[in-house]
């Protein structure tokens, strides 16, 4: 039982280059979710997904896209990269939402230069 | 007023010790309160979950003030593997489903 995964672990860009994270979880779990961590800041929410096929907007979904093709995978998509876009990014997943725990997996470092 | 804030620290403290963190919330709407810890470089990790009636898990215990919109977390006789950031987060009921608000942290380092 791995839990969440992420792949890759770390990644480094040139601006406007495009690329996918790819999160994976083995507990069926219906909600997960994409978040971004930056010095100073809280995490904050990218996009969301409360099962197979759906996805919402979070609170800082631009530049980039999401997809939920399968329950047990979220793929989080930058298009064109910017340097503001560098970060440490987290998916979790949660068996439903509201007020249930979120188990995070390990993140992802990504350097847009 | 941020939605969760929280003194970012850090706390520099000695083994043994008791510590305390606060944090305050700005949505009375707010329907589920946790703390996460998260180690230098790592992900988040439920610490425990607060409830209305206040809540121990050994060496820590967590306190919800509604009235005050406040969320307190008491760690008793801390060990240096306690060294990390303690997140306070908050859930909205009617939100946007799922939605987690994190606080920044707080950081504590237990020294020997």
């Amino acid at each position: 039982n791995a839990g969440v995964t992420q792949t890759p672990k770390f990644r480094v860009l040139k601006t406007g280059q495009s690329m996918t994270l790819l999160c994976a979880q083995d507990m069926n779990h219906e909600y997960m979710y994409w978040y971004r961590q930056d010095p100073g800041m809280g995490l904050r929410l990218i996009h969301y997904s409360v099962g197979e096929g759906t996805t919402a907007k979070g609170e800082v979904p631009d530049g980039y896209n999401v997809s939920r093709l399968k329950k047990q995978n979220f793929l989080l998509g930058l298009e064109s990269a910017a340097p503001s876009q560098t970060s440490v990014y987290f998916c979790a997943s949660s068996y439903m939402g509201s007020g249930e725990t979120q188990y995070f997996g390990p993140g992802t470092r990504l350097l847009v230069l | 007023r941020k939605e969760v804030e929280q003194d970012p620290g850090p706390f520099n403290v000695p083994e043994g010790a008791t510590v305390a963190f606060n944090c305050t919330y700005s949505n009375s709407a707010s329907q589920s309160f946790f703390w996460y810890r998260q180690d230098c470089r790592k992900e988040p990790k439920l610490l425990m979950s607060v409830y209305s009636s206040g809540n121990e898990d050994g060496r820590f215990t967590a306190q919800l003030n509604r009235a005050s919109q406040y969320i307190s977390l008491l760690i008793r006789d801390s060990k240096l593997s306690d060294s990390a950031t303690y997140l306070c987060v908050v859930n909205i009921w009617g939100g946007s489903q799922g939605n987690l608000i994190f606080g920044k942290g707080t950081k504590l380092s237990v020294k020997p």
